[in-house]
């Protein structure tokens, strides 16, 4: 089993919607941060959190560490929002990160 | 601010050759790690640095290696090449100011081993 899992691996949207990707991971982590790579293979992150909700614009992730859990959600989706979706864990005082295998977001117009 | 570079953006080699991949972090930033990323294996962590320290490694074989600089600046290589090498190789950068986002990334290195 991955120590790391999302879900969906692929997602189509409309313009306009609501979209969630979800993050588990099975070990203790220290931070959790979701990425974003476009094609091409740039990767921006988007989020690092260890506890609550943060919020950047139509972006919002949250995270339940008693449940080892989080979610990215993209409010409003636009086509330019399509691309590769990356949840990563660091764990303990390792500044390693762990990756999901990513959620592929195409959102059209 | 600059953001993060590698060099080359582009390179092919061929197989049983080595290779030096080039990474500038972050004016300021003293943490350098390296991920490599495969279709198959997805990204994967390589090593990371810290004031020219290897604070870090993945479960790579040996043939990988790296190292940093006084001014941050590191370098990874690969030596005997294989053609399972061929890979995006995707440097970050951490340290004051990286807030909220934790690692900048650079546009990655991609490497073909013919």
């Amino acid at each position: 089993k991955n120590e790391v899992e999302q879900s969906p691996q692929n997602l189509t949207a409309q313009e306009g919607e609501f979209i969630t990707i979800n993050c588990s991971y099975s070990v203790g982590i220290s931070a959790l941060h979701w990425l974003q790579q476009h094609p091409g293979g740039g990767i921006v992150s988007l989020f690092m959190l260890s506890s609550g909700k943060k919020k950047h614009g139509r972006l919002i992730a949250t995270i339940n560490i008693q449940e080892k859990h989080s979610s990215l959600h993209i409010t409003a989706s636009h086509p330019r929002d399509s691309a590769v979706y990356i949840c990563a864990v660091a764990s303990g005082s390792a500044r390693q990160l762990t990756f999901g295998s990513g959620t592929q977001l195409t959102v059209l117009p | 601010k600059a953001g993060v570079t590698q060099t080359p953006r582009y390179l092919i080699k061929t197989r049983g050759q080595q290779v030096t991949l080039s990474c500038s972090p972050i004016s300021g930033h003293r943490s350098v790690s390296w991920y490599q990323q495969t279709p198959g294996q997805g990204l994967q962590f390589l090593f990371e640095y810290f004031s020219e320290t290897q604070r870090n490694k993945g479960n790579f074989p040996g043939r990988f290696s790296g190292r940093q600089f006084s001014n941050s600046r590191s370098e990874m290589n690969v030596s005997t090449l294989e053609l399972g090498d061929s890979a995006l190789y995707l440097c970050a950068s951490s340290g004051p100011g990286s807030g909220d986002y934790g690692y900048t990334f650079g546009s990655g290195t991609r490497l073909t081993v013919v």
